[in-house]
């Protein structure tokens, strides 16, 4: 079956510009991560959804950073007036309960900000 | 803070032989533990979890093995294959904390043919 896509796949952008980034889970799957993956590094935490409910956001390094899952599927991280150290890869998971038990990964999202 | 880490950076072993990767978390109130093998320049792929309450667990060719006492994992993977080349991670999340699952940095693991 499809598991967790992302899109785009890569995204370069300047200084100060806004960028969104889309996924879709694993149909059916009512848990929803963003993970934030430094080169080199493991992946850390960003935001976490029960269907469209946010209800953790404790990651989100700063009040530039905004993700939404309006009807429960699609999700979308938007970072705004992006900086140099937003550049990373923005990885995406589902699982298919509450809680966070097996969570499966999308590709990725790498973002340059030059 | 607390968090998840790895012993090694990087390990070698020969195609055909067992691979031994090991996990120190410091969170004793973990509840549940996943590896993850990532390949360049793609997303972290499971491989098998286990819970708190378990100390082993079994899947294809890996098992996982969880000593509470002093806080290790690890994952064998048994026959090395060239596929098996990619950076591994551990990660564990505690059930009521935090939802998201803490990585340690990850160790690499090269297979020499």
């Amino acid at each position: 079956g499809a598991g967790v896509s992302q899109s785009p796949r890569y995204k370069v952008a300047k200084r100060g510009q806004d960028v969104a980034l889309r996924c879709d889970p694993i149909s059916g799957h009512v848990s929803l991560f963003w993970y934030q993956q430094a080169l080199g590094q493991g992946p850390e935490f960003l935001t976490y959804f029960q269907n469209e409910a946010q209800l953790d956001k404790s990651g989100l390094p700063s009040d530039r950073f905004f993700a939404e899952r309006p009807e429960g599927s699609v999700s979308t991280l938007k970072i705004q007036r992006t900086q140099q150290e937003d550049s990373a890869v923005y990885l995406c998971a589902s699982s298919v309960g509450a809680g966070g038990l097996e969570q499966y990964f999308g590709p990725g999202t790498r973002l340059t900000v030059t | 803070g607390e968090s998840v880490g790895l012993h090694l950076p990087t390990l070698s072993v020969q195609e055909g032989d067992n691979s031994i990767i090991n996990c120190a978390y410091s969170n004793s109130a973990s509840d549940y533990f996943i590896w993850y093998k990532q390949e360049s320049g793609k997303g972290p792929q499971f491989i098998i979890d286990i819970r708190s309450n378990m100390d082993k667990r079994q899947g294809q060719r890996v098992t996982v093995l969880l000593n509470k006492t002093v806080k290790h994992l690890s994952l064998q993977i048994a026959a090395t294959q060239p596929g098996d080349s990619a950076v591994y991670f551990c990660a564990e999340m505690e059930f009521g904390g935090a939802d998201g699952l803490t990585f340690g940095k990850g160790t690499h693991l090269i297979i020499q043919p």
